[in-house]
């Protein structure tokens, strides 16, 4: 049971170019988010999904795209990278409403832009 | 989501308890208290959450006062794999996408 699984966990790029990082779950939960996370601060929600076919922005979501066309994966688009986008972006699935909430964390993706 | 104020650090000696408070004295009626951990370069871990009784599981306890205005997260034998962050995050149990706001934190050091 792989959980949340984050590639690639290292990259590095240049400014105005573009990527995608990906974020798979195998439990069949319905809401998948990304987060990111700034050195010595918490983590702030980027977008989310409650389900196939459906997205949603957070706290800040400029810079970044999302789609969710199946139940297992959730990319993350940047369209043009900044150096203000260099940080640690965390996704994380969890049940659907009903359930206790408690979501779960891959192991975070280390994003630098020069 | 109500806000939580939690103490930036504390320390700890290996095989004591740990108590880590949080404040959330604006919480609604319908609003749960989680705790999550974030072990240094890791993603966050779900600790535990509870509405307005005490909770245990084999992590930890989670004591909330009467007036439900604050909190305690009791690490009963503090090892050195506790030293991580420690978010105390307060939210409807039924959030729109399970959003959570994470605020500072308290960052926990486990001393031999």
């Amino acid at each position: 049971n792989a959980g949340v699984t984050q590639t690639p966990k290292f990259q590095v790029l240049k400014t105005g170019q573009s990527m995608t990082l990906q974020c798979a779950q195998d439990m069949n939960h319905e809401y998948m988010s990304w987060y990111r996370q700034d050195p010595g601060m918490g983590l702030r929600l980027i977008h989310y999904s409650v389900g196939a076919g459906i997205t949603d922005q957070g706290e800040v979501p400029n810079g970044y795209n999302v789609s969710r066309s199946t139940t297992e994966d959730f990319p993350l688009r940047l369209l043009s990278a900044a150096p203000s986008q260099t940080s640690v972006y965390f996704c994380a699935s969890s049940p659907g409403q009903g359930s206790k909430g408690a979501q779960h964390f891959g192991d975070g993706t280390r994003l630098s832009i020069l | 989501d109500a806000k939580t104020t939690q103490p930036p650090s504390m320390d700890c000696a290996e095989g004591r308890a740990a108590n880590l408070p949080c404040n959330h004295s604006t919480i609604s009626g319908n609003e749960y208290v989680y705790w999550y951990r974030q072990i240094h370069s890791q993603g966050p871990q779900y600790i535990i959450h509870g509405l307005k009784n005490n909770e245990t599981n084999e992590m930890a306890s989670l004591i909330i006062t009467e007036d439900r205005k604050s909190s305690t997260l009791i690490l009963p034998h503090a090892t050195l794999r506790d030293t991580a962050v420690y978010y105390c995050i307060v939210r409807v149990f039924k959030a729109a996408g399970n959003k959570l706001t994470f605020g500072g934190g308290t960052r926990v050091l486990v001393k031999p």
